[in-house]
């Protein structure tokens, strides 16, 4: 099956800090979408982004299916940006959705 | 709007009762959802693909006697784990696709239920 590489594993930022998060995946995908997993266990829908570039207040996202690859930007980092940073895609000719390892990100004031 | 829920959001049983859980799409309705199971810091493993009215998929090695999946309508799905056992104690999510949306394939998730079984 497919494989999806979240790096990196861990991220600790001093707020106000900019970062990004990168989702490598091994075959063409029908979707990918960034959610954000809050201490509480919620996933929070960030991004779907099959493709292109989208912007949602300091966090954007871009992906680029030919390369097989999507980046996840936080700018101005914020205490509430800490959690599990996850990628989902689904596997071309499938729409049975595949996730990453995660990228675990915490925040200091 | 796609906003899921999930019943109940916490649950601690006996080992050898069964358990179910409740997935509502509230806004939408939702054709096809998917249970997860997450162990702590771990990433989501997929459970089964629930479709209405069809009986639903599940996943290479998960028991289906086990966790029995039932999508009667397109707005609920419930997944009962039968005779539970302490190595079911997990924390189980589920997600819906809103086929109406623009986005005919993004998943919008449940806050999760935690269970525990003694």
């Amino acid at each position: 099956g497919i494989q999806v590489e979240q790096s990196p594993p861990d991220l600790i930022l001093q707020e106000g800090a900019n970062s990004t998060l990168r989702c490598n995946f091994s075959d063409s995908v029908n979707n990918l979408q960034w959610f954000h997993q809050n201490p509480w266990g919620q996933l929070i829908n960030l991004f779907y982004i099959p493709s292109g570039t989208k912007q949602n207040g300091r966090l954007s996202a871009t992906t680029v299916a030919t390369e097989r690859y999507s980046l996840l930007y936080i700018s101005s980092s914020q205490t509430t940006d800490s959690g599990v940073y996850f990628c989902a895609v689904d596997p071309g000719g499938s729409y049975i959705p595949t996730f990453g390892r995660g990228t675990s990100l915490i925040v200091h004031p | 709007g796609a906003v899921v829920s999930q019943h109940p959001s916490r649950v601690i049983c006996k080992s050898g009762t069964s358990v179910k859980i409740e997935c509502r799409s509230l806004d939408f309705q939702a054709t096809t959802m998917f249970w997860y199971r997450q162990f702590p810091k771990k990433s989501l493993m997929l459970m089964a693909t629930s479709n209405e009215g069809s009986k639903a998929t599940y996943e290479q090695g998960v028991e289906k006697d086990k966790f029995l999946i039932n999508h009667a309508s397109l707005t609920l799905s419930t997944l009962t784990v039968t005779s539970a056992h302490p190595e079911d104690s997990s924390f189980y999510i589920c997600s819906a696709r809103d086929w109406a949306s623009g986005s005919l394939n993004e998943q919008f998730f449940g806050p999760g239920t935690r269970l525990t079984v003694l």
